[in-house]
């Protein structure tokens, strides 16, 4: 069965500060992955995702992440942190074709703080 | 871009009730959707897949009696916790999947806190 870690319960940065969210992924096959960010009371809202192709992918709000499939990670990353960004942040996997259910890690609280 | 509403935002009931949530999809077809249920400070998990027109799959350890999932229509999808009891009190996220924008067709409503007294 397809799954996802993050490793970190909460992440802190200071504003203007580079950040990065870790996730690992465990699937057979190729792999769809995918970030979304939860603020309070509210639902899930989606970020990027990566299928295939470039490693590096561009997603809403300046957020980007890469997909290593030698150390099966697909890390978050923003080079300039804003408080606005504080928030819960999900990896999530989708085994591949034919499938269609997500699968989400625990999430990781992210602060940034002024 | 799609629109998923889903209602109450919160509610609270008394022990041994049921309630209903809804979820809507405002703007697209939603031919399956998903509930899930958030603890405090956990993931979301996945409760039950319901596709338009047939009985919902529920995910291993979920109560079918218990959570009732209807979606008659390709817009609506609700689900009732029937007998609620304080441990029943959670976050609930509904999904729904618009087959036309492929893996990025996933749009979750804004979730209902469920608080069983």
């Amino acid at each position: 069965a397809q799954s996802v870690a993050q490793p970190e319960d909460q992440v802190n940065v200071a504003e203007g500060n580079p950040l990065t969210v870790k996730c690992t992924y465990s699937v057979s096959g190729n792999p769809y992955l995918f970030w979304y960010v939860q603020y309070p009371n509210r639902g899930l809202q989606f970020l990027l995702k990566y299928i295939t192709g470039d490693n590096l992918v561009k997603g809403s709000y300046g957020f980007e992440a890469e997909f290593n499939k030698s150390q099966t990670s697909f890390h978050l990353k923003k080079p300039s942190a804003l408080v606005s960004d504080s928030a819960l942040y999900f990896c999530a996997v989708i085994r591949g074709a034919g499938s269609y259910q997500l699968t989400f890690g625990k999430g990781t609280k992210l602060s940034v703080i002024p | 871009g799609a629109v998923v509403s889903q209602h109450p935002s919160r509610v609270i009931c008394k022990s041994g009730t049921s309630v209903k949530i809804e979820c809507r999809s405002l703007d697209f077809q939603a031919t399956t959707m998903f509930w899930y249920r958030q603890f405090p400070k956990q993931s979301l998990m996945l409760m039950a897949t319901s596709n338009e027109g047939s009985k919902a799959t529920y995910e291993q350890g979920v109560e079918k009696d218990k959570f009732l999932i209807n979606h008659a229509s390709l817009t609506l999808s609700t689900l009732t916790v029937t007998s609620a009891h304080p441990e029943d009190s959670s976050f609930y996220i509904c999904s729904a999947r618009d087959w036309q924008a492929g893996l990025e067709g996933y749009t979750f409503g804004s979730g209902t806190r469920l608080t069983v007294v």
